[in-house]
């Protein structure tokens, strides 16, 4: 079946440190990846996106790379703030009997220390 | 600039008495998403919307049912909360639902933080 696996949390990091989370799926077929972010009391927000294989996705200095050969795509960031301090989703899209469904994974909280 | 709206934003119910949750959208999407969010879980798809048609997750019990009146409109109903159902609840839209297209980004709501009593 379709998964996705995060890195457990917290993650704690002082600020301008590089951060990574990583994730894998498995997943038949070819789906498109995501990462959401949820600050404190919001909702999901798209960070960024990959819809085929060797795809880099990027948005607001987060990268994550789309990589078949080892079906994973962690996040990254060279430099974070306080104001990264999140929780972070990774999910997959899949088709299913004509729709599309939504793997998230269970999250990783990130906390950044000034 | 509200795009995806939650109310209420907490919720307090006695269990066993029947609760609603609401959402509504101005981005006019023609797919509409309820998902429940246990603490420090992934979020889960109750059912889903595409236009008036309702897609129910093959494990979401019968205690859960969806309205949607309108497009712009959801509403998540409880018939009997137990304490298991505590939960937040997210709802989410998306613009198309084309099996051409695969890289839909669906839009979330601020979530309705459910407690039963």
């Amino acid at each position: 079946g379709n998964s996705v696996t995060q890195m457990e949390g917290p993650v704690t990091l002082s600020e301008e440190a590089f951060l990574t989370i990583n994730c894998t799926y498995t997943a038949t077929g070819y789906p498109s990846l995501f990462w959401y972010v949820q600050y404190p009391g919001e909702g999901l927000q798209l960070l960024l996106k990959a819809t085929k294989a060797d795809d880099k996705g990027s948005n607001k200095g987060f990268e994550a790379t789309y990589r078949k050969e080892t079906t994973s795509f962690h996040l990254e960031k060279g430099s974070v703030q306080v104001s990264d301090s999140a929780v972070y989703f990774c999910a997959l899209t899949f088709q299913t009997s004509g729709t599309y469904k939504y793997i998230f994974g269970t999250g990783t909280r990130l906390k950044v220390l000034a | 600039d509200a795009m995806v709206i939650q109310n209420p934003r907490y919720q307090v119910t006695q269990f066993g008495k029947p609760v609603t949750l609401s959402c509504s959208q101005t981005l006019n999407h023609n797919v509409m998403y309820w998902y429940q969010q246990k603490s420090s879980q992934a979020p889960k798809l109750l059912f889903h919307y595409y236009d008036k048609d309702f897609n129910n997750e093959a494990d979401t019990p019968d205690n859960f049912q969806s309205r949607r009146p309108n497009t712009s409109f959801c509403f998540l109903d409880i018939r009997s909360p137990g304490l298991g159902d505590a939960a937040m609840y997210l709802c989410a839209t998306s613009r198309d639902h084309s099996l051409a297209d695969n890289t839909d980004t669906q839009y979330f709501g601020p979530g309705t933080r459910l407690t039963v009593l």
